[in-house]
């Protein structure tokens, strides 16, 4: 199985911040790889896919890029309701693999 | 808007077999290039992928859970099934359907439902 390493683990920020969460690909997985925001009790939903294409209805705020094996999620200026947590997920192999999510809380 | 909504018990013994179904709305499970897919999440924990079913009923599983599972498709429901047999403690979490759309993408969810397992 491919494994995906998020780093940070856990990241605190203030409103207006400009945050970056990292996703690392244990072998190459082209640009198959989606970003996920969960917020307690909720489904994960969809914020960027194909490594930097914006889910419709998604703000613009959110950006990925990467390729390869390394990966990032920028948040350009954090609102009050970012702060939830993000996953990462390759969609290169099955079975499809998730990392072990990026928890965003307030500082 | 496509809506899925997870159904099925919340409480399943030791040993026995967790069944799931997911109605789906808004639009056709027999749409072409959708897979159906079924996610878990421990408590507390991340997300694990189980596995996915086409309209046609090819499936895919997770390897380690393959022996497990299995996933069924009623098209005249408009509905999709998870069974999970023998299970464990290990077995307790939320369970998300999900659509699979192209390219490869989780666009669609459920809102999740928590089975438990217990005695």
């Amino acid at each position: 199985d491919i494994q995906m390493t998020q780093s940070p683990s856990s990241l605190s920020a203030s409103v207006g911040d400009r945050v970056t969460i990292t996703c690392r690909a244990s072998q190459t997985i082209s640009t198959y790889l989606n970003w996920y925001q969960q917020k307690p009790g909720k489904a994960p939903k969809l914020l960027i896919y194909a490594a930097s294409s914006l889910q419709s209805g998604v703000p613009s705020r959110f950006s990925g890029s990467g390729s390869g094996t390394d990966f990032t999620l920028t948040i350009s200026s954090l609102q009050p309701e970012d702060f939830a947590t993000y996953y990462c997920q390759q969609t290169y192999n099955t079975p499809f693999t998730f990392g072990q999510g990026t928890k965003l809380d307030i500082k | 808007q496509v809506q899925l909504q997870e159904s099925g018990p919340g409480l399943v013994k030791p040993s026995q077999t967790l069944s799931l179904t997911c109605t789906v709305s808004g639009g056709s499970i027999s749409s072409k290039g959708y897979y159906w897919s079924w996610i878990r999440q421990h408590p507390g924990k991340g997300l694990e992928w189980i596995g996915y079913i086409y309209y046609s009923g090819s499936t895919y599983y997770k390897p380690s859970l393959k022996s497990r599972t299995t996933m069924s498709v009623d098209t005249s429901k408009n509905q999709f099934s998870l069974r999970l047999t023998s299970v464990t403690a290990a077995d307790t979490a939320v369970y998300y359907c999900a659509r699979l759309a192209d390219p490869r993408k989780l666009d669609y969810w459920g809102q999740g439902t928590l089975v438990t397992v217990s005695s």
